[in-house]
C-alpha cells in the first residue's frame, strides 16, 4: 500500500526551465511534507517542507504547493540548473506531540536538468 | 557541521550470516530513524528510537534488531541474512522535540551473496 506516490520516475528539462515534480498521498492523517533531493551513493538531503496548515511555500528557487482537499503537493524549481540533477523524494509524517514521527516516502523521480 | 555518521559504507556478508551497522547521530540530536532501501526503491521506514526506547516500529524483519545506547549512537544487527536484504540501509536523526525534518547519514550498503 503505497500511501505516497510520485508517479513520474523521471523528469527531463533544459536549463534555466521550471522543474514540476508531483507527489499524491492517500493518508488524511499527514499533516507535514517534505521534499528530499538525492544524489548517488549519498544520503536524501532535506530540500523544503510544508506543514498542512499552509498551501504554498517558498525558498529561493524552490517553492512546494500543497492541496489538500487533492491530496497533492508539488515541487517548482526556477530556474533549473544542471546541478539539480538528482533523484526527488517526496515524504510525509504525521506529526505527534512526541518525537520519533516516521516519514513515508515516494519512490522518487529522477530529474535532469540539460544544459 | 557534523552529520550523521554510519559505518561500515560497505558490508559483503554470505547467506545466513550476521551483519551490524552502526549510526553516530548529529550532536544533541535524541532521535535516530533506521531505514532500508532496495534496488529502484523507495526507503521503507525500519524503527526508531528516542531517548534509548523504541519509538515506532515499521517493517522491521523479526531476523533484525536494534537498539539506541545511552551515548545516542545505535546499531542495527541483522542475522540470518538472506539475499532479499542487500539495500542500502540509511540512518536519520532529529533534534529534540522536533519530528519532522530528518537528517540523514550517507548510508550503509548491504550485499549478501
Amino acid at each position: 500500500d503505497q500511501q505516497v506516490k510520485q508517479n513520474s520516475p523521471s523528469l527531463s528539462v533544459q536549463e534555466g526551465r521550471i522543474s514540476i515534480l508531483n507527489c499524491d498521498y492517500t493518508n488524511s492523517m499527514f499533516d507535514y511534507f517534505l521534499w528530499y533531493k538525492k544524489y548517488p551513493a549519498e544520503g536524501p538531503t532535506f530540500l523544503i517542507s510544508i506543514s498542512s496548515i499552509k498551501d504554498k511555500n517558498e525558498d529561493g528557487r524552490f517553492t512546494v504547493f500543497l492541496n489538500k482537499s487533492a491530496k497533492h503537493l508539488s515541487l517548482h524549481i526556477v530556474p533549473s540548473q544542471p546541478g539539480d540533477s538528482a533523484v526527488y523524494f517526496c515524504a510525509a509524517s504525521a506529526r505527534r506531540e512526541t518525537s520519533g514521527s516516521r516519514l513515508t516516502f515516494g519512490e522518487g523521480t529522477q530529474l535532469t536538468v540539460n544544459p | 557541521a557534523a552529520g550523521v555518521i554510519q559505518s561500515p559504507r560497505h558490508l559483503i556478508k554470505e547467506k545466513r550470516e550476521t551483519a551490524t551497522l552502526k549510526c553516530y547521530p548529529i550532536p544533541r540530536h535524541d532521535t535516530v530513524y533506521w531505514y532500508q532501501q532496495g534496488p529502484g526503491q523507495d526507503p521503507q521506514f525500519l524503527i526508531s528510537f528516542y531517548e534509548k526506547m523504541q519509538s515506532d516500529k515499521g517493517s522491521i524483519p523479526d531476523r533484525f534488531s536494534a537498539q539506541q545506547f545511552s551515548d545516542y549512537h545505535s546499531e542495527l544487527n541483522m542475522s540470518s541474512l538472506e539475499l532479499g536484504d542487500s539495500a542500502l540501509y540509511f540512518c536519520a536523526s532529529t533534534p529534540p522535540a522536533f519530528p519532522g525534518e530528518l537528517f540523514f547519514g550517507e548510508g550503509s550498503r548491504l550485499t549478501v551473496l
